[in-house]
């Protein structure tokens, strides 16, 4: 049991390009979330998934978009890399049920834009 | 008024003291309230949820405040291994991890 696995752990882009950030959960978990953590600040959610088909928007959600196709998967997707998204992105999951309150994070995703 | 607010740090404290955090919000309205615990460069991970009654865990003990607004952690018999940045994490609906705001983290280090 892998928990949730995320891919690159870095990566350097230039100004305008785009990637997508892969997000892989084996837990059968309905809700997936993407956040970005930028230094000395707390995580802003900047999109969330409850279940497969089914995304909606974060708090800070511009410059990014997401699919859910499978429950397992959920990337997230930078169509033109600027600086300002320079960032730590941490992917989580958690099950369904009103006690199942702990997400459970991927190990991050490292990316600077210059 | 930053919707979650913690005291930044760091705290850096001897092996077998006692330390204490304090994270405060702003919206009366919040229902859920966890700590979450962040070792450098790693992912963050579940500490212990906050009950209104308070509860404990071990060395860890977490109180809610709800008419002044806060939450605090009480960590005893300090060990090398608490070394870590400690997240207040705040939901406005109860259990709807869709709505959770992060503080910054307060950074501990605990020294031999």
């Amino acid at each position: 049991n892998a928990g949730v696995t995320q891919t690159p752990k870095f990566r350097i882009l230039k100004i305008g390009q785009s990637m997508t950030l892969q997000c892989t959960q084996d837990m059968n978990h309905n809700y997936m979330y993407w956040y970005r953590q930028d230094p000395g600040m707390g995580l802003k959610l900047i999109y969330y998934s409850v279940g497969a088909g089914i995304t909606d928007k974060g708090e800070v959600p511009n410059g990014y978009n997401v699919s859910r196709s499978t429950t397992e998967d959920f990337p997230l997707r930078l169509e033109l890399a600027a600086p300002s998204q320079t960032s730590v992105y941490f992917c989580a999951s958690r099950g369904s049920g009103r006690l199942k309150t702990e997400q459970y994070f991927g190990p991050g995703t490292r990316l600077t834009v210059t | 008024r930053k919707e979650v607010e913690q005291d930044p740090g760091p705290f850096n404290v001897p092996e077998g003291a006692t330390v204490a955090f304090n994270c405060t919000y702003s919206n009366s309205a919040s229902q859920s309230f966890f700590w979450y615990r962040q070792d450098c460069r790693k992912e963050p991970k579940l500490l212990m949820s906050v009950y209104s009654s308070g509860n404990e865990d071990g060395r860890f003990t977490a109180q809610l405040n709800r008419a002044s607004q806060y939450i605090s952690l009480l960590i005893r018999d300090s060990k090398l291994s608490d070394s870590a940045t400690y997240l207040c994490v705040v939901t406005l609906i109860p259990y709807n991890n869709n709505d959770m705001r992060f503080g910054a983290g307060t950074r501990l280090t605990v020294k031999p």
